[in-house]
């Protein structure tokens, strides 16, 4: 079955902790999103990569770190910088193409609780 | 504010009736895309239209896109309980990732 999957979906952390969300797809796609839901809100960026060994900031990166090791891989860090972390995670995958986004493929979310 | 705003904001109507939501956009786009979003899960991807594109059809949903006034509207004909969900637009600016409207909350009472 081709998908992305997010784990865990709850999370719970306690102030000053350092957590990371998972994000994987074998979907082949060459570009990842993180994005940012608080409830009733729509979703913000927080980083996105094209390729292996690459990413940007997107609108509210500050406070979160990524990697990207493996094309299938992305994960999140929330570090203790971010202030405000619980909210709902989304990860997203999509092909690349040149001068335009695609649609984007969505996993499943993690919800994240600063206890 | 965001670069899509959805209107309005939530919507409630009986099922078999039409709803309409609607999106505006500062910005010049490459594509304007709509997705639905059920309750604590992930987006689905519904429809894109690209810039050049003035009207696109799948199934019962309709989209319309207007780039002189930067707007676009998202018509789902025949509600049924099941499109129950929060539906979102998003465009493609050309940043090489997509701007999210804040969403309409559609409820279909059966």
């Amino acid at each position: 079955d081709g998908g992305i999957t997010q784990s865990p979906k709850y999370l719970f952390r306690k102030e000053g902790q350092n957590v990371t969300l998972s994000c994987e797809q074998n979907l082949n796609h060459d570009a990842m999103y993180w994005y940012r839901q608080d409830p009733g809100q729509g979703l913000r960026l927080i980083y996105y990569s094209q390729i292996v060994n690459d990413f940007q900031k997107g609108d509210i990166a500050e406070g979160y770190s990524v990697s990207r090791e493996k094309k299938e891989s992305f994960p999140l860090t929330v570090t203790s910088a971010q202030k405000n972390p619980t909210a709902f995670y989304l990860c997203a995958s999509a092909p690349l193409q040149f001068g335009y986004s695609n649609e984007q493929f969505f996993g499943p979310g993690t919800r994240l609780t600063v206890l | 504010s965001q670069q899509g705003e959805e209107d309005p904001q939530a919507l409630s109507i009986q099922e078999g009736e039409n709803a309409t939501m609607n999106c505006s956009y500062k910005t010049s786009i490459n594509n304007l895309q709509w997705y639905r979003q059920n309750s604590g899960r992930g987006l689905v991807h519904l429809i894109l239209i690209r810039s050049n594109e003035r009207e696109k059809h799948s199934g019962r949903l309709r989209v319309t896109l207007d780039t002189s006034k930067k707007s676009s509207s998202l018509l789902i004909t025949a509600s049924r309980a099941a499109d129950t969900a929060s539906y979102f637009c998003a465009t493609d600016t050309g940043r090489r990732a997509l701007t999210f409207g804040s969403g309409t909350r559609l409820q279909v009472q059966p």
